[in-house]
């Protein structure tokens, strides 16, 4: 089946600093990757769809300035927080279809907690 | 509204009894759904999709009713290993869209 990497699994920063979140997938090329976010006791919220070679796509009130997202291969996608703060202490999880068939999988996750 | 509502539970029951989820969707362009189990602090796991003929997969049955737009999910003989949040999924086409979440609801099986 089709598997997403996602590292780191847990970040501590501090205030004002930048974090980097990777997904990679490992046994298929993933045209488009799925960044979410999830608060404690909330759904998991759509924040962006990256798409390889072009400008990702944000949901609205999400600000793309501050949440980077980079996808310069079929394998990997990046999400950075840029002058992190406190509320956006979060778990950040990607998903990508496998075009083979086998659905959606997720990455681990990364639990963000600004300081 | 909320694109995917469900119940807000949380449901506690104790090993052995039934439970059933209900779930409620908005967009009638919604094409494919599907029950997802999230355990605490991890990613969500894909627990079945759900078909209009209604489907199976041992101790659990899922349920779709386009007309009502309307997914249940309905757990026989709880284990406490089925202790977690079900998530209610659909996405808008079976092209390369987004899941789109309901907010979950908590299962807690007591011995």
């Amino acid at each position: 089946g089709a598997v997403v990497s996602q590292h780191p699994s847990r970040v501590i920063c501090k205030s004002g600093t930048s974090v980097k979140i990777e997904c990679r997938s490992l046994d298929f090329q993933a045209t488009t990757m799925f960044w979410y976010r999830q608060f404690p006791k909330k759904s998991l919220m759509l924040m962006a769809t990256s798409n390889e070679g072009s400008k990702a796509t944000y949901e609205q009130g999400v600000e793309k300035d501050k949440f980077l997202i980079n996808h310069a291969s079929l394998t990997l996608s990046t999400l950075t927080v840029t002058s992190a703060h406190p509320e956006d202490s979060s778990f950040y999880i990607c998903s990508a279809r496998d075009p083979r068939g086998y659905g959606y999988t997720f990455g681990s996750g990364t639990r963000l907690t600004v300081v | 509204r909320k694109e995917v509502e469900q119940d807000p539970g949380p449901f506690n029951v104790p090993e052995g009894a039934t439970v059933a989820f209900n779930c409620t969707y908005s967009n009638s362009a919604s094409q494919s759904f599907f029950w997802y189990r999230q355990d605490c602090r991890k990613e969500p796991k894909l627990l079945m999709s759900v078909y209009s003929s209604g489907n199976e997969d041992g101790r659990f049955t899922a349920q779709l009713n386009r007309a009502s737009q309307y997914i249940s999910l309905l757990i026989r003989d709880s284990k406490l290993s089925d202790s977690a949040t079900y998530l209610c999924v659909v996405t808008q086409t079976s092209g390369n869209t987004p899941l789109v979440f309901g907010k979950g609801t908590r299962l807690s099986v007591i011995a």
